[in-house]
């Protein structure tokens, strides 16, 4: 009973290749969220979507788009691959009460390691 | 934005030793969640702890809102527990719901 999805687990591509990373939860959850885990290990938040709206967009280059096709799915597709986008993507999810002030704990899936070539 | 520091950067143990890890943050907060990433990778959730103490076998978190710090206590290490350790925090001021802020982790290595 996998709560957090991605697939794939591993990407290895070509510079300037545009590929896709999909994330499904099976959580009920209303939030996702994308992350990325860099060389240093660091974690850095880059989007968040609640009931398929977008409410979090860090200085993320617009190579980088989220896609949100129900509050169960966040896809994350990346145009024009750089060597720079090699990190490990994270996707994660948590439930958010309509006006609630703070978020619930949030779990996170298995990763995708992406390598550019 | 928020600081979020952590303590030690890297823990070397013994099995069966005691540990305790810091994490300071600069700022008020909703939301304070410890995770383990193990050595392959999977961020586990540990505890979610805005406040108080909590407790699952033989790890327990404390954190003191008030003075901005949570602690992570490991007791009677054992070589599973390695990995990284780390603290992420949503500040309750000035930010959008649910943007967690990580430190930059401590790196637990036990040996047998």
């Amino acid at each position: 009973d996998t709560a957090v999805s991605q697939t794939p687990k591993y990407l290895v591509t070509q510079m300037g290749n545009d590929k896709s990373i999909k994330c499904e939860q099976n959580l009920g959850h209303d939030t996702m969220y994308w992350y990325k885990q860099d060389s240093k290990k660091f974690l850095k938040i880059m989007f968040s979507y609640n009931n398929k709206e977008l409410i979090i967009n860090e200085t993320v280059p617009n190579r980088f788009s989220p896609k949100s096709p129900d509050k169960a799915h966040l896809n994350l597709h990346i145009n024009s691959l750089e060597l720079g986008d090699s990190a490990v993507y994270f996707c994660a999810s948590s439930l958010v009460s309509g006006g609630a002030s703070s978020t619930d704990t949030q779990y996170f899936g298995p990763g995708t390691r992406l390598t550019v070539l | 934005g928020i600081q979020v520091e952590q303590s030690p950067p890297d823990l070397i143990l013994q099995e069966g030793a005691n540990s305790t890890l810091r994490c300071n943050f600069s700022d008020s907060v909703n939301n304070l969640q410890w995770f383990h990433q193990n050595p392959w990778g999977q961020l586990i959730n540990l505890f979610y702890i805005p406040s108080g103490t909590k407790q699952n076998g033989r790890l327990s978190a404390t954190t003191v809102a008030t003075e901005r710090y949570s602690l992570l206590y490991i007791s009677s290490s054992q070589t599973t527990d390695s990995g990284v350790y780390f603290c992420a925090v949503e500040p309750s001021r000035g930010s959008t719901l649910g943007r967690l802020y990580f430190g930059r982790g401590t790196q637990l290595t036990v040996w047998p």
